[in-house]
């Protein structure tokens, strides 16, 4: 049974840049999109980012200039730096394993839908930025 | 704004039938999953490719779509499902990004 285990600074200060790994324990490391989500206190869930096996990347657009995603296959780790934080960076950070794939539909004639979805999810890490 | 929309706070009697629902363009395209949070948990799947339940997910869970809508059903509510609800997609066009609704708290009277 494939499981998240994820670990980071829990304070910082802002400014300062959050930095979080998460760990991928049984299973493949390739074929997903490894995801980071995070939600802000009392609110709900918001998509930062994800990257896939061989490096590439997809960001929030409202997070792009800050965000980065890195990925270490040998160790079958992700990382998330998110840059210059501010107290609105306050949240639990979650990772989880990402699957995007397409099915053919005969509607009358084929058509194609894509699914996405998260099936596993680490516990989650909780960052508070303050002075 | 959340470019998936649903409905803030849904309510239903016990062992009755509740639906939920997320609405956006890029559903059109892509097939909502849907994820139930309970108070200081992560997320836990519960409907993905349109109508699959994960091992463990009660068949009282169940998945619909229909132009832009898509809806999570339950029948037969039960206490331990009250929880907030998130349905997630995929934007269809050249950026890749994730999308997730507002979420919908449940309230199980």
């Amino acid at each position: 049974q494939v499981q998240l285990q994820q670990w980071g600074a829990g304070l910082l200060k802002p400014s300062e840049t959050l930095s979080l790994t998460c760990a991928v324990d049984g299973g493949s490391f390739s074929d997903y999109y490894w995801t980071w989500i995070r939600q802000s206190p009392g609110k709900g869930l918001e998509w930062i980012g994800d990257i896939n096996h061989s490096g590439s990347t997809n960001y929030n657009p409202s997070l792009n200039s800050r965000v980065s995603i890195s990925v270490d296959t040998s160790k079958n780790h992700f990382s998330l730096s998110l840059s210059s934080v501010t107290a609105a960076d306050t949240a639990v950070y979650f990772c989880a394993r990402g699957t995007q794939g397409r099915d053919r539909v005969f509607e009358g004639h084929v058509v194609i839908y894509y699914y996405y979805y998260m099936d596993v999810w680490g516990k989650g890490t909780t960052v508070t930025v303050s002075s | 704004s959340s470019e998936l929309t649903q409905d803030p706070v849904v309510s239903v009697a016990l062992g009755q039938t509740v639906r939920i629902t997320c609405q956006g363009d890029y559903l059109r395209r892509y097939y909502a999953s849907w994820y139930q949070q309970k108070p200081g948990q992560a997320p836990i799947l519960v409907i993905y490719n349109k109508n699959k339940r994960p091992a463990g997910i009660p068949d009282r869970f169940s998945g619909s779509r229909s132009g832009n809508t898509a809806s999570l059903t339950i029948t037969g509510a039960q206490a331990d499902d009250e929880a907030d609800y998130y349905c997630m997609s995929r934007d269809s066009t050249g950026n890749q990004r994730g999308l997730l609704g507002g979420g919908t708290r449940l309230t199980v009277l």
